[in-house]
């Protein structure tokens, strides 16, 4: 089993739809939670990180289930600029040494 | 706004012929990181340091070599190249909070 598994997608939408991602982690033992976003042929960029409460960023929602070991990622109302890769990152101990990525979920919001 | 700075962006070589990448941050980070992102395989840790004059493996750390003279820099090098070795390379750096900071990637192929 992966530590950080992701469905890969593609989730295609229309745009103004609700659209959740979950990932799920191996070690329960992991302390840090982060998600990015990746542009077709770019870098991955922080797009926020996860904490025991949730947190919200504009149309943007993260949770995390610790007993069931994931955390999701919920976006409103979603723009065309949203369409990108959506990486899962775990770190067990909360050292930067040891993040692990998902493979990614693509989304594509469509006009 | 450099941030982290990549050389080459891109590099075609031929099997057995060895090659350095090139990783600079002008953020006076503590941790750098070398990855590898291969379709639906996600980003996998090559090596890694904690700091000037220290590197430690990652994920997948056989066929490279890396070096931390300066703080700023982390050079990737493959020694003897093969065709399992093309791939997307990002040179990332962290703080103590654990954001990372990439770079633009360097698309290696090997023929």
């Amino acid at each position: 089993r992966k530590e950080v598994e992701q469905d890969p997608g593609p989730f295609n939408v229309p745009e103004g739809a609700t659209v959740a991602f979950n990932c799920t982690y191996s070690n329960s033992a992991s302390q840090s939670f982060f998600w990015y976003r990746q542009d077709c042929r770019k870098e991955p960029k922080l797009l926020m990180s996860v904490y025991s409460s949730g947190n919200e960023d504009g149309r943007f929602t993260a949770q995390l289930n610790r007993a069931s070991q994931y955390i999701s990622l919920l976006i409103r109302d979603s723009k065309l600029s949203d369409s990108a890769t959506y990486l899962c990152v775990v770190t067990p101990s909360g050292s930067a040494r040891q993040l692990t990525f998902g493979s990614g979920t693509q989304l594509t919001v469509l006009p | 706004n450099a941030g982290v700075t990549q050389t080459p962006k891109f590099r075609v070589l031929k099997t057995g012929q060895s090659m350095t990448l090139l990783c600079a941050q002008d953020m006076n980070h503590e941790y750098m990181y070398w990855y590898r992102q291969d379709p639906g395989m996600g980003l996998r840790l090559i090596h890694y340091s904690v700091g000037e004059g220290t590197t430690a493996k990652g994920e997948v750390p056989d066929g490279y070599n890396v070096s931390r003279l300066k703080k700023q820099n982390f050079l990737l090098g493959l020694e003897s190249a093969a065709p399992s070795q093309t791939s997307v390379y990002f040179c990332a750096s962290s703080s103590f909070t654990g954001e990372l900071f990439f770079g633009e990637g360097s698309r290696l192929t090997v023929l």
